[in-house]
């Protein structure tokens, strides 16, 4: 199946700085990308949809200018937490759709201190 | 608008035993479905899927699951648990042609006694 790799797989930031998670396809082509966030023993939520080469569409309740995407190319969508703060603290992930479904990374675990 | 409720938050089975994780959907069109295996710190990992062909789908690690229109339902099951069964699991709902834009349910720890 189609490989997505997310980096990195855990980052612990200081409150006040910026983070930013990469999400490449390796082996395929995604002008769609996906972002969720995991609270722990939560379920996924979506974020945000990354159309590469265009603005993100962001969930209700999703602070865009704290939670910065870029999609500038069909491989690589990358998330920034801007100004981050331990309520920010999570798992993020990301998923690239292929067809009918989506391969997700692995998984970002953030802890802003 | 697209939901799922997975019955049981918890489950808990002996090894060797049938496992039944409950999933039902509600989706306003002819809906995607997948189930998705968690293990701790880690990302997702697709089990199965039903994308509108047959109705019974076999997914990797024994794994299957029935679509069931007129119950709304996506249950998974595995005739016989493995220790390395126990993990969390996702049962997700996308609607065509936003395929991947996935709503999911609260998911399942499934736990193997041994």
């Amino acid at each position: 199946g189609a490989v997505v790799s997310q980096h990195p797989s855990r980052v612990i930031c200081k409150s006040g700085t910026s983070v930013k998670i990469e999400c490449r396809s390796l082996d395929f082509q995604a002008t769609t990308m996906f972002w969720y966030r995991q609270f722990p023993k939560q379920s996924l939520m979506l974020m945000a949809t990354s159309n590469e080469g265009s603005k993100a569409t962001y969930e209700q309740g999703v602070e865009k200018d704290k939670f910065l995407i870029n999609h500038a190319s069909l491989t690589l969508s990358t998330l920034t937490v801007t100004s981050a703060h331990p309520e920010d603290s999570s798992f993020y992930i990301c998923s690239a759709r292929v067809g009918a479904e989506a391969f997700f990374g692995q998984g970002t675990r953030l802890t802003v201190v | 608008a697209q939901s799922v409720t997975q019955l049981g938050s918890h489950v808990s089975v002996s090894e060797g035993a049938l496992v039944l994780l409950r999933c039902n959907y509600s989706s306003s069109v002819p809906p995607y479905l997948f189930w998705y295996v968690q293990y701790p710190n880690q990302g997702l990992q697709l089990l199965l899927k039903y994308t509108s062909a047959a109705t019974l789908v076999k997914g990797i690690n024994g794994f299957e699951a029935e679509f069931k229109k007129s119950e709304t339902s996506f249950h998974l099951t595995k005739p016989s648990a493995h220790m390395s069964d126990a993990a969390e699991y996702f049962c997700a709902v996308s609607e065509p042609p936003n395929a991947g834009k996935s709503t999911f349910g609260d998911g399942t720890t499934l736990t193997v006694k041994p």
